[in-house]
């Protein structure tokens, strides 16, 4: 079936650590983005890529980084740097930028 | 940026009625998109609606450009429908969602 699998479902990360989320589609979609959602509010953008070996921030890159090597996969990194990391993180993917997105089914990221 | 507000922000149904949901933007409408947002986190695409109307079974959605505002319109709810639904508009790659709005369908 194509879609997005996003892993692990569940992330516990310790102070100092650096931990990646992995986002990988099968869908041939050249565009793909990360998104941050706190409880109880819509979703900020984190970076998005339109085309392999480029990426753009978006509104809240800070404490994060990202790749895009392969068209399929578009990981995120969460550095130490980012003070406030236990969220709700989502992966899409679209044909092209500005086009319909189609979402993963998250990774929940919990500070132990 | 772009500033996108929904309304209202949480909304509470008995099974079988119609509800109406609204989005306005501060600029210009050119890639708008609904989503549904079920209890478990998961985001289904409802909608591509840069403009005009469209409907899906009893979801239908309206956007008029020229006046910066999108509706989503749900007919004859059921207790599936409920979650939360976010609008989001996107430029050259960067989307914008608003805060969305709470959908409960009682029995």
């Amino acid at each position: 079936d194509g879609g997005i699998t996003q892993s692990p479902k569940y992330l516990f990360r310790k102070e100092g650590q650096n931990v990646t989320l992995s986002c990988e589609q099968n869908l041939n979609h050249d565009a793909m983005y990360w998104y941050r959602q706190d409880p109880g509010q819509g979703l900020r953008l984190i970076y998005y890529s339109q085309i392999v070996n480029d990426f753009q921030k978006g509104d809240i890159a800070e404490g994060y980084s990202v790749s895009r090597e392969k068209k399929e996969s578009f990981p995120l990194t969460v550095t130490s740097a980012q003070k406030n990391p236990t969220a709700f993180y989502l992966c899409a993917s679209s044909m092209r930028s500005n086009q319909p997105q189609h979402f993963g089914d998250g990774t929940r990221l919990s500070i132990l | 940026g772009i500033q996108v507000e929904q309304s209202p922000p949480d909304l509470i149904l008995q099974e079988g009625a119609n509800s109406t949901l609204r989005c306005n933007f501060s600029d210009s409408v050119n890639n708008l998109q609904w989503f549904h947002q079920n209890p478990w986190g998961q985001l289904i695409n409802l909608f591509y609606i840069p403009s005009g109307t469209k409907q899906n079974g009893r979801l239908s959605a309206t956007t008029v450009a020229t006046e910066r505002y999108s509706l989503l319109y749900i007919s004859s709810s059921q207790t599936t429908d409920s979650g939360v639904y976010f609008c989001a508009e996107g430029n050259a790659g960067k989307s914008t969602f608003g805060d969305g709005t709470t959908l409960t369908v009682k029995p």
